[in-house]
């Protein structure tokens, strides 16, 4: 039971270029979640989905895709990317009843990603 | 928008010392979690609080969730140095469950 798995651990990106991050987990939750960290600062919902097939915008979700075609994947696409990108990306899953908004969430390891 | 503000953004003890970090919302909440992450780590979940006025203890650690449900604390007591990180408050509205905000966090350190 690995958990939450991110990949990669580190990326350095030039303007423009664009890259998926890369979040399963094998604990078959059915949310998932995708975060940015800058520094200094705390968590901010970047996108998460409730299952399967469904995604939805958190507080920052411009400049970026997301999609959820499995239960396990949970990839997050950055297109054109831009330095104001440069940031750790956490991926998290919890496994959430539809009615109740109790949950833990279990965070991967993070991706640094640095955009020049 | 929602915010949720943490105070304070460092805090340096002593180890034996006490700890406290707080957490204020501009919305009332439908829950409150903390989180503690290592330097260098991720986040990692502490503990959940729903009700209004809920305390709950996890060893030297008491959690605190306001009667109106828009301030959380976290206290430590007696400090000790495997207590060092930053501590994130995070909370949710009833008005998108789905939706968790995160505090700028309060980063610990505890000299010997």
């Amino acid at each position: 039971n690995a958990g939450v798995t991110q990949t990669p651990k580190f990326r350095i990106l030039k303007i423009g270029q664009s890259m998926t991050l890369q979040c399963t987990q094998d604990m078959n939750h059915n949310y998932m979640y995708w975060y940015r960290q800058d520094p200094g600062m705390g968590l901010k919902l970047i996108y998460y989905s409730v299952g399967a097939g469904i995604t939805d915008k958190g507080e920052v979700p411009n400049g970026y895709n997301v999609s959820r075609s499995t239960t396990e994947d949970f990839p997050l696409r950055l297109e054109l990317a831009a330095p104001s990108q440069t940031s750790v990306y956490f991926c998290a899953s919890a496994a959430r009843l539809v009615a109740s908004s109790t949950d833990t969430q279990y965070f991967g390891p993070g991706t640094r990603l640095t955009v020049l | 928008g929602q915010q949720v503000m943490q105070i304070p953004q460092y805090q340096h003890v002593q180890e034996g010392e006490d700890f406290t970090t707080y957490c204020n919302s501009s919305t009332t909440l439908s829950n409150i979690q903390w989180y503690k992450q290592r330097p260098g780590g991720h986040p990692v979940f502490l503990i959940q609080l729903v009700k209004s006025g809920e305390v709950k203890k996890q060893k030297r650690l008491t959690f605190q969730f306001g009667e109106a449900k828009k301030n959380s604390s976290l206290h430590i007591t007696a400090t000790q140095t495997t207590d060092v990180g930053t501590y994130f408050c995070a909370g949710r509205t009833r008005h998108n469950n789905n939706d968790m905000r995160f505090g700028a966090g309060t980063r610990l350190t505890v000299k010997p």
